[in-house]
């Protein structure tokens, strides 16, 4: 079974931290994906990286970065928390390049900044 | 501007019917549609897809329908069962100028299946 893993499952911080979100999937795939999810908007795509070292942006990367140093992890960096980025993280893989691949995704972060 | 809507933000339902789920779409360059699930405290896990060429898709109790001309999609649970109880969500895939994927999700539709 693919296993897809976020290092919190809860966090609360406090405006201007700078927070990292950790995720680690264990089935060697190529594509991992950080998405915020929020009431009546769904989930929103981040940013995602198809290969170590390589990032594009998604539909709301403001506010935020990624890192991709090995392929089995992929972190997301809020630079400067702000209480508009309260919210569920969601960090999801998938294998291939093709819209057809489906996406694993993790248990999800709550993050709270205050 | 949301391309994937799902105007239905719950739906419930007696136990052994059918539960239909409504999806409409703007852009026509999609190429592939996925339908997850989500349990509360857990991911969306995959559930359904369906290429853009084909009209229907069936796996087990789900069905999902395509109709390109009105860019909607519905998925269809028969028998409904409590355990089906979740958010599900419509996602739609294209490709992008980059040679990268563009995946764009729905708002989700809360479905109560009622013993």
């Amino acid at each position: 079974d693919v296993k897809v893993t976020q290092s919190s499952r809860y966090l609360v911080k406090r405006t201007g931290e700078k927070v990292f979100l950790e995720c680690v999937q264990d089935m060697d795939h190529e594509n991992m994906f950080w998405y915020r999810q929020d009431p009546g908007l769904g989930l929103r795509l981040i940013y995602f990286s198809y290969d170590v070292k390589m990032k594009e942006k998604g539909d709301i990367p403001e506010g935020y970065s990624v890192s991709r140093e090995k392929k089995e992890r992929f972190s997301l960096i809020l630079e400067s928390a702000s209480t508009n980025q309260t919210s569920m993280y969601l960090c999801a893989s998938s294998h291939g390049q093709g819209g057809s691949y489906e996406q694993y995704f993790g248990p999800g972060t709550r993050l709270t900044v205050t | 501007d949301q391309q994937v809507k799902q105007n239905s933000p719950s739906l419930s339902v007696q136990e052994g019917r059918i539960s239909i789920l409504n999806c409409d779409y703007t852009n026509s360059m999609f190429d592939y549609f996925l339908w997850y699930k989500k349990y509360p405290a857990e991911g969306p896990t995959f559930l359904i897809s369906i290429s853009s060429i084909k009209d229907k898709n069936e796996d087990g109790r789900f069905t999902v329908f395509l109709n390109k001309s009105a860019k909607h999609l519905s998925l269809h649970i028969v028998p409904s069962q409590p355990g089906d109880s979740a958010v599900y969500f419509c996602a739609a895939s294209a490709l992008k100028a980059s040679g990268t994927y563009k995946y764009i999700f729905g708002t989700g539709t809360r479905l109560k299946v009622l013993a």
